[in-house]
């Protein structure tokens, strides 16, 4: 069984400055995805970022970061130069690469907001 | 580029009603998911095709629950003789199979049961 811990339910953050999102994860499978979604207030899930277990370097996407510790289960999301724009809730999933797993197991999320 | 779609976006129905969503997929995707997202929880996966075939359900997928992808393009979620505790946001997403696929989601639909 996979599952994904957000231990932050809510941050606040100062506009323009980074802000780190915690994730850290447990599954028995060697190869798999890691993903993070951001959902405003409207409801849509948005995709930010994807990491492969067996990725060497670590994933970026604009001001999006992961930092990807395989040894310590962990994916946190950075987000550099934060915008107000960036208030909403964060989801850490995860994705097993075998057949027949294609399901994302989400956490709990962390409620982001960017303060002027 | 259009993305996922969902209809209705809102449904306000009475306990014991049937209630039926759709969701358009991106239009070269051949995999379709399910899940259902409640107050302050991350989604859950409900069930999810391959083209036309359901490959696999969740146990969260009650006997009153039924999805269909007939063609292998939209696909219609169906909860009859809705309860309460039904009340959430549904989402669909679509996908192109391989290994490092990506989820892309659609707008969800929010249901209320009263």
């Amino acid at each position: 069984a996979q599952k994904i811990t957000q231990t932050q339910p809510g941050m606040f953050v100062q506009e323009k400055e980074a802000v780190t999102l915690d994730c850290t994860y447990d599954t028995s499978d060697q190869s798999y995805g890691l993903f993070w979604y951001k959902q405003p207030s409207s409801g849509e899930m948005i995709f930010l970022i994807y990491q492969g277990s067996y990725d060497e370097q670590n994933a970026t996407e604009g001001r999006y970061s992961l930092n990807f510790q395989k040894a310590r289960k962990s994916a946190n999301l950075v987000i550099s130069a934060s915008q107000l724009g960036d208030s909403a809730m964060y989801f850490c999933a995860m994705r097993s690469h075998n057949f027949g797993n294609e399901k994302l197991t989400f956490g709990t999320g962390t409620r982001l907001t960017i303060i002027p | 580029d259009t993305g996922v779609s969902q209809d209705p976006r809102h449904k306000i129905t009475k306990r014991g009603q049937n209630v039926t969503f759709r969701c358009d997929p991106i239009s070269e995707h051949n995999r379709l998911y399910w899940y259902r997202q409640t107050l302050g929880q991350g989604p859950e996966f409900l069930t999810y095709f391959q083209n036309e075939a359901q490959l696999e359900k969740s146990r969260l997928l009650s006997d009153r629950f039924s999805a269909e992808r007939p063609k292998g393009s939209f696909s219609t979620l169906e909860i009859q003789r809705t309860e309460q505790g039904d009340s959430a946001m549904y989402l669909c997403a679509s996908s192109f199979a391989r290994v490092q696929e990506t989820q892309y989601f659609g707008p969800g639909t929010r249901l209320l049961v009263l």
